[in-house]
């Protein structure tokens, strides 16, 4: 079966501090990934999505980047945090062929002091 | 620019009547939707998906239908229960790689 881990679970790093966030699956191969970023009581905003290795589409352009060194794994960064950049940060997997669902893992909720 | 709306009020459902949520789009054409569940400090849980071609799908209590004219799904909880309470996210899509969400309509069931 298949998978999917973010760490850590939670983080609280002051403003202008790096962040890097890791996401990985298990189970499949060559999944789409996702990042989504959700602001308390707000909804899902995507951030990036990759349908291969060393392929990142950014939707919203700010101070966080992302990256997809191996088949499965996705990576959230930024070299300077802002306070804006607080919020619950999702990594998602879905297969490639149309019509199937999304598959969340269990979240990273970041706090910028 | 494409946009999805959902109601942004809470609903407040006494248990037992039917719940019904409402998925606006605008500016694309979507050949599926997805309907999802959000717990507090939970991920997004799929729940449903209707294609363009169909008008309804139904799981257990749950009920989604698809109008491509009138840009809109409904979703529909019958027999509601207080485990019903949560978060529903509404996402139509046209892309396979794309997937954006609505902004999601908080229910609550009261006993």
């Amino acid at each position: 079966s298949q998978t999917i881990h973010q760490w850590p679970a939670t983080l609280v790093q002051p403003v202008g501090s790096p962040l890097s966030l890791e996401c990985t699956v298990e189970g499949t191969s060559n999944p789409n990934l996702y990042w989504y970023r959700q602001a308390a009581g707000r909804g899902l905003q995507l951030l990036f999505y990759s349908v291969g290795i060393g392929q990142i589409s950014s939707e919203v352009p700010q101070n966080l980047s992302a990256s997809r060194p191996q088949d499965r794994q996705f990576i959230l960064s930024s070299k300077k945090l802002l306070l804006s950049d607080s919020g619950f940060y999702l990594c998602a997997w879905r297969y490639k062929r149309g019509g199937d669902e999304q598959y969340f893992g269990p979240g990273t909720r970041l706090t910028v002091t | 620019s494409q946009k999805i709306e959902q109601n942004s009020e809470a609903l407040n459902i006494q248990e037992g009547k039917t719940a019904t949520l409402t998925c606006n789009y605008t500016n694309y054409s979507p050949a599926y939707l997805q309907w999802y569940r959000q717990d507090p400090g939970r991920g997004p849980v799929f729940l449903l998906l209707i294609r363009e071609n169909e008008k309804e799908k139904r799981k257990e209590r749950l009920k989604v239908t698809f109008d491509t004219t009138l840009k809109q799904s409904l979703f529909h909880i019958t027999a509601s229960q207080p485990a019903d309470s949560a978060t529903y996210l509404c996402a139509p899509y046209s892309s396979a790689s794309k997937i954006i969400f609505g902004s999601g309509t908080r229910l609550s069931i009261r006993p």
